[in-house]
């Protein structure tokens, strides 16, 4: 069954801890994405990885680190320079680079901040 | 600035009822605009992907229409269904070498009884 999948559905932080979230994806997607989702506004890209062992910043990257190991994963470290972690956390893998190409998202990961 | 932006905010509806949902965007260069459905707590499932060069499309009671000259978009849905209760979110995706996304807030519906 082919798809993209986040773990945890739920998180919670304390302050001052790092806390890591899983995206896995078996399409074969080259891109992975990360975004935040806060009521009222649109999704916000944290990082993006366009292939395997690379990756770039996107609009809100500070206090968020990623890694690309592998193609089939993209997790996401929320650490503790992040001043507000409380979101909605969404990751998303594209295949290919034409204009139709799909986006996938994952189910999201809620985290809270305790 | 690269912006989308989304009418309404809100939107109740009956059942069985139609309504159109807003798309205004402000993107260059334009790649392509999509509509997604999300349900509370749960990812974004894409409903209809538009291309440049495409006035109209449809998916089942779902159907898209774009005007690139206006850069407008909108979300039409017939006979709603109760299922139909979710955000539609409006996402451009523009060309600028890393092929970006750009989200609206999107416009949160709800389908009454």
């Amino acid at each position: 069954d082919g798809g993209i999948t986040q773990s945890p559905k739920y998180l919670f932080r304390k302050e001052g801890q790092n806390v890591t979230l899983s995206c896995e994806q078996n399409l074969n997607h080259d891109a992975m994405y990360w975004y935040r989702q806060d009521p009222g506004q649109g999704l916000r890209l944290i990082y993006y990885s366009q292939i395997v062992n690379d990756f770039q910043k996107g609009d809100i990257a500070e206090g968020y680190s990623v890694s690309r190991e592998k193609k089939e994963s993209f997790p996401l470290t929320v650490t503790s320079a992040q001043k507000n972690p409380t979101a909605f956390y969404l990751c998303a893998s594209r295949g290919g680079t034409g204009k139709g190409t799909e986006a996938f998202f994952g189910q999201g990961t809620r985290l809270t901040v305790v | 600035k690269n912006q989308v932006e989304q009418s309404p905010q809100s939107l109740i509806i009956l059942e069985g009822k139609n309504c159109t949902l807003q798309c205004n965007y402000t993107v260059s260069p334009f790649s392509n605009l999509r509509w997604y459905k999300q349900d509370t707590g749960r990812g974004p499932v894409s409903l209809t992907i538009m291309t440049f060069s495409e006035n109209t499309k449809s998916n089942g009671r779902y159907t898209a229409t774009l005007d690139a000259d206006t850069k407008q978009s909108s979300l039409h849905i017939t006979a709603s269904q109760l299922s139909d209760s979710a955000s539609y979110i409006c996402v451009v995706s523009a060309t600028s070498g890393t092929y970006k996304y750009i989200f609206g807030t999107g416009t949160r519906l709800k389908v009454l009884a």
